[in-house]
């Protein structure tokens, strides 16, 4: 089946520091969603991606869709101690299910 | 507004023991239902979903079973527990699949330890 590449799978910063993270697809997807689960809670709904190229912002957060469709990232300026917690993108081919990528676990020094 | 429900919170069973655990959502109809387990600091493996009730799609063979008896609930199943079906169970719902109501919403989830 279909999947979704997640890199890194931990990331440890510096509060202060920035942190990325990458999602790949072999095939073009139609969309992208971006998740964050804190510790012990439940994954929520941060933002999806739909057009080719597309960026959007949320506060420091900033959230990329490839031009070919094939990737995105999550990239967030200056983090702070409210960032930890492990984010999942997450992606569809058509009209089949959302399939989740691993997931990245952020945790940060402050 | 919508909301989803999941009990219990937390549930410690021994191995051998049957599970049952509920998920319900009010505030919409027809949601497609998902059923995912967490292994600690793991991400999410897609269990069961459903998108009608008594409609149910296995992603992953085990000694788990899913039911949905009606529109808005969802039951995750076993009749002998394993050790190895500890973990964090998670609901969640959604709208129509490739729609613009796509989003996942996820319940607060069942602990689960089998010793």
């Amino acid at each position: 089946g279909q999947q979704v590449m997640q890199i890194p799978q931990y990331q440890h910063v510096q509060e202060g520091e920035d942190f990325t993270t990458y999602c790949n697809s072999s095939t073009t997807l139609s969309n992208i969603q971006w998740y964050k689960q804190r510790p012990g809670g439940h994954p929520v709904f941060l933002i999806q991606l739909v057009k080719s190229g597309e960026v959007k912002k949320q506060k420091r957060l900033t959230f990329q869709f490839g031009e070919a469709k094939k990737n995105s990232s999550l990239h967030i300026t200056a983090t702070q101690t409210t960032d930890v917690g492990t984010y999942f993108c997450a992606g569809r081919w058509g009209a089949q299910k959302l399939v989740f990528g691993q997931g990245t676990r952020l945790t940060i020094n402050p | 507004s919508q909301t989803i429900h999941q009990w219990p919170a937390t549930l410690v069973q021994p191995v051998g023991s049957p599970l049952s655990l509920e998920c319900t959502v009010e505030g919409t109809s027809n949601p497609n239902l998902y059923w995912y387990r967490q292994a600690a600091g793991r991400g999410l493996q897609l269990l069961f979903y459903s998108v009608g009730i008594g409609q149910i799609s296995s992603e992953v063979p085990q000694n788990l079973s899913a039911s949905r008896p009606q529109d808005r609930q969802f039951i995750l199943s076993s009749k002998k527990l394993l050790l190895s079906d500890s973990g964090f169970y998670l609901c969640a719902w959604s709208g129509v699949a490739g729609g613009r109501t796509d989003t996942q919403y996820f319940g607060p989830g069942t602990r689960l330890t089998v010793l």
